[in-house]
């Protein structure tokens, strides 16, 4: 069975260092690969996602992701944090046939 | 377009009562999906509706049901609420041409539901 972990419970940056959030995924094919964020009492808003091609992903607010294969990862990146960016970040794995399955969430903290 | 609406946004009910929470989609999308969300055991799926059939459903007692019109729009409902319903309940919709899990979902702000 398909399966999402993000490794990270907690993160904690500086406003203005680079982030980077870990996501890993199981499963025999190459999924369909998402990146949301919630805010606290919000809904979740896409940030971007993967189907195929290019393997590096632009999103909104200035985010990226990468696919690597090999690793079977999809971590999700930004060059300089802003404060506004603090929130849960959640990854999530699709296949056509299945369900979308969620990872555990990654609270990020981000101090002045 | 308008997103996806849920209502009501809070609701406060106690154990043994029933509860009805509504969904309307994004204009065109023939796909809802419900899921609970609750600090310890994070995003759960509950099911998936598309063109008024379900065909989806995740580990939820049989409790929790829920169905959909023929305008998108979905309900799910709880019966005999127990403290542990007490989550955010979100739901999101989806073109539903791809398939399932290819769909790109959008969510709605939620309906918090706290059981006394």
């Amino acid at each position: 069975a398909q399966s999402v972990t993000q490794p990270d419970i907690h993160i904690t940056v500086s406003e203005g260092a680079s982030l980077e959030l870990r996501c890993n995924y199981s499963y025999g094919a190459t999924p369909y690969l998402f990146w949301y964020v919630q805010s606290p009492g919000q809904g979740l808003q896409l940030l971007l996602k993967y189907f195929s091609g290019d393997t590096l992903v632009q999103g909104i607010k200035g985010f990226e992701a990468e696919f690597k294969r090999s690793q079977s990862s999809f971590n999700l990146r930004k060059p300089s944090v802003h404060w506004s960016d603090a929130a849960e970040y959640f990854c999530a794995v699709g296949t056509d046939t299945d369900k979308l399955i969620f990872g555990t969430g990654t609270r990020l903290q981000v101090f002045p | 377009k308008a997103g996806v609406t849920q209502t009501p946004r809070y609701l406060i009910k106690t154990r043994g009562q029933q509860v009805t929470l509504s969904c309307s989609p994004i204009s065109g999308h023939r796909s809802v999906s419900w899921y609970q969300q609750t600090p310890g055991q994070g995003l759960q799926f509950l099911f998936e509706y598309f063109s008024e059939t379900q065909r989806n459903k995740g580990n939820f007692p049989g409790r929790f049901s829920g169905r959909q019109f023929s305008n998108s729009r979905s309900e799910m409902n709880v019966s005999t609420l127990e403290l542990g319903d007490s989550a955010l309940y979100l739901c999101a919709s989806s073109p539903g041409t791809s398939g399932r899990g290819a769909d790109t979902q959008y969510f709605g702000p939620g309906t918090r539901l706290t059981v006394l």
